[in-house]
């Protein structure tokens, strides 16, 4: 079975600051996609940003980019310009078609 | 358009009862979910289903049972609760499997005392 690992237990930033947070990855598989979804404190969890494994381009939603490195397993979340409502728990999920993942999560806590 | 809806929001029960979590889409998805978060802990997979009719195990099923008669709902049953099962219940709904973004309902808190 596929594991997800999200090695910061949380991690704080001040506003207009950048961040980054990982997520390593373990699969055989060559075909899968990944996400980042968030959930802020009123619980709703949403999609953040998606990345399809076959595409080399690392996928970028406004101040949301990923920085995918296929052969490391790894799928780190770049947020720029952080603002207070990114105040959430952010989840990595690894998906393919025999399995979805998803890692234990980053409490990020934006500072003013 | 109301989405993914989950009822209810609270619940406790006693050790031995047992209870439905109701859950509702709106998006016309065929896949929906069933999710389970502890504390400190990601979204496991508890069951899910490709379409009316059909539904299949996941990751953390014991304890659990799923029908879906209707495209829109899929109920999940605790049979003799246990407090292992307190948890926070998330119900789930895409278009796809594994390619589609998943939409989440606001989520159940179950308590097992």
């Amino acid at each position: 079975a596929q594991t997800v690992t999200q090695s910061q237990p949380e991690m704080s930033v001040q506003e207009a600051e950048t961040v980054t947070l990982s997520c390593t990855y373990d699969t055989s598989e060559s075909n899968y996609y990944l996400f980042w979804y968030k959930q802020p404190p009123s619980r709703q969890m949403i999609l953040v940003i998606r990345q399809e494994a076959y595409k080399q381009q690392n996928a970028t939603e406004n101040r949301f980019s990923v920085n995918f490195q296929k052969a490391a397993k790894s799928f780190s979340l770049k947020i720029s310009d952080s603002q207070l409502g990114d105040t959430a728990m952010y989840f990595c999920c690894f998906s393919n078609n025999n399995d979805m993942r998803f890692g234990a999560g980053t409490r990020l806590t934006v500072k003013p | 358009n109301a989405g993914v809806t989950q009822t209810p929001k609270f619940r406790i029960l006693k050790i031995g009862q047992s209870m439905t979590l109701q859950c509702t889409q709106d998006m016309n998805h065929n896949y929906m979910y069933w999710y389970r978060q502890d504390p400190g802990m990601g979204l496991k997979l508890i069951y899910y289903s490709v379409g009316a009719g059909i539904t299949d195990k996941g990751e953390v099923p014991n304890g659990y049972n799923v029908s879906r008669s209707t495209t829109e709902d899929f109920p999940l049953r605790l049979e003799l609760a246990a407090p292992s099962q307190t948890s926070v219940y998330f119900c789930a709904s895409s278009y796809g499997w594994a390619e589609d973004e998943q939409f989440f309902g606001p989520g159940t808190r179950l308590t097992v005392l």
